[in-house]
């Protein structure tokens, strides 16, 4: 199965500063299959990026994915407070489908 | 809008039983694949099984394989995850997912239930 790493593990911040989230997979991800989710404390996973590069409905702007092959980027352009959470991606261009460990961005 | 509600989690001891129900409104139930996603406590996620949106193929995580089933009631709305041969192991919160795709177990997860916690302890 592909093995999905993220880094760093946690990312600390001010809101309005620039978030990039790294996703390294351990075989190339076919058709840039990734997704990208964020999780609050005590809530469900919330779909951001599908496809590695398209927003789900809903998802603000503020909210972008790159990459393909075995590398991947999440990135949020002016961190807002609603956004401080845990982000996790997912691979589905192979079986199972499989979850990075999850990037925790806290506030500075 | 979509809605995903999990029930029938709880306090089991190794070795138990457990049935999960999960009811779907908002969209057409029967033309999607669904799954099962948990979370350990202050862990990551880990896929658990999927369900065609007809119900006649299914796929599991190894480390579930031959001891949870998944099913569905497309007449209902509803999806099943029976769990049986508990293990301590298995304690998370249990997802109710929605897949992106009718018939592929390779799917995003677009809409995802509040979650059910089931423990097992002795």
């Amino acid at each position: 199965e592909i093995v999905l790493t993220q880094s760093p593990g946690t990312l600390s911040l001010s809101p309005g500063e620039r978030a990039t989230l790294s996703c390294r997979a351990s075989q190339s991800v076919s058709s840039s299959y990734l997704a990208w989710y964020q999780q609050k404390p005590g809530q469900a996973p919330k779909l951001l990026i599908y496809g590695a590069s398209s927003r789900a409905t809903g998802i603000p702007d503020r909210f972008s994915g790159s990459g393909s092959g075995t590398d991947f980027t999440l990135t949020i352009s002016r961190l807002e407070p609603e956004d401080f959470a845990v982000y996790y991606c997912q691979q589905y261009g192979s079986s199972p489908p499989t979850f990075g460990q999850g990037t925790k961005v806290e506030i500075k | 809008q979509v809605q995903l509600v999990e029930s029938g989690g709880g306090v089991v001891q190794p070795g138990g039983s457990l049935r999960l129900s999960c009811a779907a409104s908002g969209f057409t139930f029967s033309t999607y694949g669904m799954h099962w996603v948990r979370q350990a406590p202050g862990k990551g996620l880990e896929w658990v099984a999927f369900i065609r949106h007809d119900g006649s193929n299914k796929y599991y995580a190894d480390s579930v394989k031959g001891r949870f089933t998944i099913s569905r009631d497309n007449s209902k709305n509803t999806l099943y995850l029976q769990m049986n041969s508990l293990r301590t192991e298995d304690t998370a919160v249990y997802y109710c997912a929605k897949g992106a795709y009718s018939s592929s177990s390779n799917s995003y997860f677009d809409y995802w239930g509040r979650g059910t916690l089931v423990t097992v302890s002795s």
